[in-house]
Order: C-alpha cells, then structure tokens, then sequence
C-alpha cells in the first residue's frame, strides 16, 4: 500500500538554525500536505501542495512538491523555541476515498 | 469561522462506562473524520462521514460507535472500552471527500483514558 517516508525521525537544535525535513513515497501523490502538532493538542495544518515543482512559503516556512511528485520538502528557517513539536507530511490515499496518509513525522527540539 | 471544536478536552472512563464525544464545525465542511493517536505516532483514521452518512469504518471495533445527527456535528459513542482504547481522539473535517483540494482541519482533541 501507500507509505510515506519521513525524515530524519527527530532533530534538536539551536534556536536561530535553519531546519529542513523531508517525505518520500514510492507512489505518485498529487497532494502534498505539512502539519504540526504541538504536544497534547490536534494538527494543525501549516502548507498544503497541489501542482508539481510548487514552492509555497507560509512565513519562516517553506514546502516544496517535488517535480517526480514522490517528495516533499519542509524548510524552516531561523528557528526558535516555539517551532518545537511533531511534524507530519501527508498525502491523500488512492480512489479519492478522503483518506490521507501520514507520514510517520519529525519530532523538532530547539534548545534557546 | 475556521474551527473544528470538541468536547470534552479530557475524559477518564471505566470500562462499563457509556461516554460521548462531540464535534463541531461550521466551515460548511461536508466531510467529517474521526481519527485515533497514540503518543508520537501519527493519526489513524477510524471513520468517514460524507454528506452525513458513514462512507468508510476502518475496521473499528464495535465499541466506538459514529453518529452525523447533521453537516456539523459528529460523534463518537464509547461503551465498554478496553484499557488499550487510550489515546487522543481526534476529529477533522474538510470540504469534502471528492473535493479536489485534500485539506483537513484537526479539532484540538479529547484525552480519553480508559481505567
């Protein structure tokens, strides 16, 4: 079935640093969409990608829908300590069910 | 309004207890979900509702149990839950399940704990 790879599995860095993760399928996805879920609360959705090669800021963030349009790329740049919490890329399932599928996500630390 | 809101933010239940979980939004969203979330996994989806009636049942045991009384509300109905049913329970909605645009808004939760 559909899997989506994302990585690294968790980071920690300094407040200030840029951060960059990623999500990698074997399929095809026409949807790339990146949450963040901070602890004890629901995900919250920070960009979403529909057209290949696609490059969106939402402020600090940047996510790109790769061109083979089997990857995604999350940036944040300059980060600081309330960027910390988990996030998750996901991508809608096939047969246009409403289903989405989640990346497994980067649990992000920013040490002040 | 942009907002998926659920009650109660926390619950503590016995495994005879019957409990409710509630949902709402008023985005004019015609599809709802309702997800389940182990710490520091990702959400797995439970049900989806779709212009009120109940399009996909992942297989969820019978002691969940979804209801859509109209467009904007859900619930999920809890009797006889097992220890191992803790978890944050998450509701979501987006414009609708054939929509071309994927986007679904999470609802802050309910921490339901199960003794």
């Amino acid at each position: 079935g559909q899997q989506l790879n994302q990585s690294p599995q968790s980071m920690f860095i300094q407040e200030g640093e840029d951060v960059s993760m990623n999500c990698t399928s074997s399929s095809i996805f026409n949807t790339w969409l990146w949450y963040k879920q901070d602890p004890g609360e629901g995900p919250v959705l920070l960009i979403a990608l529909y057209k290949a090669g696609e490059l969106t800021s939402n402020g600090r963030l940047t996510a790109q829908f790769g061109i083979t349009r089997k990857d995604s790329f999350l940036n944040i740049s300059a980060s600081i300590p309330s960027d910390v919490g988990i996030y998750f890329c996901a991508g809608p399932g096939s047969g246009n069910t409403g289903k989405l599928i989640f990346g497994q996500g980067t649990t992000l630390q920013v040490k002040p | 309004d942009t907002e998926v809101t659920q009650t109660p933010k926390h619950l503590v239940m016995g495994m005879t207890n019957k409990k409710s979980l509630k949902c709402e939004q008023h985005m004019g969203h015609r599809a709802m979900y309702w997800y389940k979330q182990k710490a520091k996994k990702p959400p797995e989806l439970m049900f989806v509702y779709s212009y009120e009636k109940l399009s996909i049942n992942e297989s969820v045991p019978s002691r969940f149990s979804p209801e859509c009384p109209n467009s904007s509300l859900l619930n999920l109905h809890l009797h006889a839950l097992q220890p191992e049913d803790s978890a944050l329970y998450l509701c979501a909605s987006s414009q609708g399940r054939y929509s071309s645009y994927n986007e679904q808004f999470f609802g802050p939760g309910t921490r339901l704990t199960v003794l």
